[in-house]
């Protein structure tokens, strides 16, 4: 099955800081990328994600960059905000059929004002 | 409140005691899934339905786990004869499905919280 590592495990920045988060998966087969960001007490909501057909994707302050040959995506926060002060999540799975994502462990990001 | 909701949002049990748990997703979602989480972890899959059918479950998914989705709308998950070892937090999510309008975005509860005692 799909197998998902992510690092790191925590991130710390200060306010306006960018930070990056990366990813690499198993299974070739997989097309569809999304990444999720769980605030305390919560479950996990999605914020952005990235098909195989497309190499980046932008979102404001977000964007996602995918290398389907090396199987690895990234996360991209530019300009923190405390308010970015969560877990995140990326997953992969295969687009269509039984669609079932797999998740990465996490990666605490604490922004510092 | 048209989210995914769960109940309870904490369950403190004995170890060997039943429990069970409840998932309403988003009402047009045709698609709901369990996950387990624990501290520091990621979600793990445990099963998935479409409308009512259960399509796939996990190896996590021991024979002390039953889940049901009676007439394709909520869901329940029990756990038998709880061992330490369960205890987690249980998330819920639903989804339009692969071929959804949201292109198969879960969205998930906000989970209920497991201690097995």
């Amino acid at each position: 099955g799909e197998n998902v590592e992510q690092h790191p495990s925590t991130l710390s920045v200060q306010e306006g800081d960018s930070a990056v988060i990366k990813c690499t998966y198993s299974d070739s087969a997989s097309n569809y990328f999304p990444w999720y960001k769980q605030e305390l007490g919560k479950g996990p909501q999605l914020i952005i994600d990235i098909r195989s057909n497309v190499g980046e994707k932008k979102d404001q302050r977000i964007a996602v960059t995918l290398n389907k040959t090396a199987k690895h995506f990234s996360l991209h926060i530019t300009e923190t905000q405390p308010e970015d002060s969560a877990v995140y999540f990326c997953a992969a799975s295969v687009k269509g059929g039984s669609y079932i994502p797999t998740f990465g462990r996490g990666t605490s990001l604490i922004v510092h004002p | 409140d048209t989210g995914v909701s769960q109940d309870p949002r904490h369950k403190i049990t004995k170890r060997g005691q039943n429990v069970t748990f409840r998932c309403d997703p988003i009402s047009e979602h045709n698609r709901l899934y369990w996950y387990r989480q624990t501290l520091g972890q990621g979600p793990e899959f445990l099963t998935y339905f479409q409308n009512e059918a259960q399509l796939e479950k996990s190896r996590l998914l021991s024979d002390r786990f039953s889940a049901e989705r009676p007439k394709g709308s909520f869901s329940t998950l029990e756990i038998q004869r709880t061992e330490q070892g369960d205890s987690a937090m249980y998330l819920c999510a639903s989804s339009l499905g692969a071929f959804g309008g949201s292109a198969g975005e879960l969205f998930f509860g906000e989970g209920s919280r497991l201690t097995v005692l």
